[in-house]
């Protein structure tokens, strides 16, 4: 089971703000980071796969990078709307099974 | 497409019994995936099949077992059940076994042991 830090654990933020949080992994036997986002009452949701050192994803106003070497990776969430609200969670992939974070729980103020 | 389906939604028993979840993953999907998130921890990983085999397990001890069926389907079994069983059990599934595949969550099982 690999040690994952999600920072920080919850954070508000004003709609139409910007923000970001932070996934740290262990940057050994690196395979791949996985970003889900959860909502209260439904499914985890994939947001992105990412493997590449360097690598950036974007999928609207979500975008995440990742440093393998140093083995962190950014998740960016530009324009924050309430349905933004959630649990974002980061799960490095290792001996075909995904080690959780804890999360960052985003709540938007309208 | 239907998405992963498990069943039932929710589920209490008593210290002691034995619980059986299912699990239907997408279709075409060969590997199915379980996890448990107990109360104020994070998703932890439980067990991972693919085309019918057990591939990895998880830190839990041998009461929490299960199987998939030739559909892929797949059920998790309980033993022996301890209140600390109590949590939410998520079950996923993808399209293939790489560390590298999507994996899509099920609704999930609550399960309360009294």
């Amino acid at each position: 089971i690999l040690n994952v830090e999600q920072s920080p654990q919850s954070l508000h933020v004003q709609e139409g703000d910007s923000t970001n949080f932070t996934c740290s992994f262990p940057s050994s036997n690196f395979y791949a980071l996985h970003w889900y986002r959860w909502e209260t009452a439904k499914s985890p949701e994939a947001l992105f796969v990412m493997t590449l050192n360097g690598d950036e994803k974007k999928k609207g106003r979500i975008s995440a990078t990742l440093n393998t070497k140093e083995g962190y990776s950014y998740l960016y969430i530009k324009g924050s709307q309430p349905e933004d609200s959630a649990t974002y969670l980061c799960a490095p992939a290792n001996d075909y099974k995904l080690s959780f974070g804890a999360g960052t729980t985003v709540t938007v103020r309208a | 497409e239907a998405g992963v389906t498990q069943s039932p939604t929710h589920l209490i028993k008593t210290r002691g019994q034995q619980v059986t979840l299912r699990c239907s993953p997408i279709s075409g999907h060969t590997s199915v995936y379980w996890y448990q998130q107990a109360l104020g921890l994070g998703l932890q990983f439980l067990l991972w099949y693919d085309e019918g085999e057990e591939r990895n397990r998880g830190n839990f001890p041998p009461r929490f077992s299960g199987r998939q069926f030739p559909n892929y389907s797949s059920e998790l079994n309980v033993n022996a059940l301890e209140l600390e069983d109590s949590a939410l059990y998520l079950c996923a599934s993808s399209l293939g076994p790489g560390t590298t595949d999507t994996q899509y969550f099920g609704p999930g099982t609550r399960l309360t042991v009294l």
